[in-house]
């Protein structure tokens, strides 16, 4: 199993959009509808923010959305905000019960 | 609301086996799926494996030779064991919940603060 490929870093001014990509293969983002998204801050432990592609947990912001076209998967935040400023990490089900995450991206907030 | 919390006896000589547990309250260990993941300093979330409600287990294939995830209902505890471990195994070690539906959910919705674990001489 490779790590889903994520862009490094995204950067992006208060207010504006940002779109974060995860490319996988047809073996797990391509098959199922089973992409989620995790923000992490430094020294805490990850927040799921997005599940099935696109579906957003009680309590997440409706600034976070989520996308998915062929093999990549597309976490999309609106309105940023400085608390918006973490690494996030996509995941999919790969298929026989496993599991992969994506590499990371570091989001700024300039 | 789920709490998850892990332990362990801290450091680990190379070639020896990192024991770790994470206990859960909030809600019966007995109706869901749990699992670990990892993550070395600086690096990506790395995931283990997960141990179901009914005790079976399913692995990282990269791993797989060198993992076992036990589940105990009767303390509320699930544990890992990772053997012949390396400096390449220290990394923060994260116990989550794991929500499966048939071609639903799949995701990791309440997790432990982890813990660091160190692999050195």
């Amino acid at each position: 199993q490779s790590g889903l490929t994520q862009p490094a870093s995204v950067s992006g001014s208060p207010g504006q959009s940002i779109t974060i990509s995860c490319t996988g293969a047809r073996s797990d983002v391509g098959s199922y509808n089973l992409v989620s998204w995790y923000q992490q801050h430094p020294g805490k432990a990850p927040k799921v923010v997005i599940y099935e592609d696109s579906k957003r947990p009680l309590g997440v912001s409706n600034r976070f959305s989520g996308s998915k076209s062929g093999n990549t998967a597309s976490l999309t935040i609106s309105g940023l905000q400085p608390e918006d400023e973490a690494d996030y990490y996509c995941c999919s089900y790969a298929g026989s019960s496993t599991y992969v995450f994506g590499v990371g991206t570091k989001v700024t907030v300039l | 609301q789920a709490q998850l919390q892990e332990s362990g006896p801290g450091p680990v000589k190379p070639s020896e086996t990192l024991s770790l547990t994470c206990t859960v309250s909030g809600v019966s260990i007995s109706n869901y799926n749990w699992g670990w993941v990892r993550q070395s300093p600086g690096k990506e979330l790395d995931w283990i494996g997960y141990i179901s409600y009914s005790g079976s287990t399913n692995y990282n294939p990269s791993l797989k030779s060198r993992v076992t995830i036990s589940i105990d209902t009767s303390r509320s505890q699930f544990s890992l064991k990772l053997t012949s471990v390396t400096a390449a195994d220290t990394a923060v070690y994260y116990c989550a919940r794991l929500l499966i539906g048939y071609f639903s959910m799949h995701y990791f919705d309440f997790w432990g603060r982890g813990t660091l674990v160190t692999v050195s001489s």
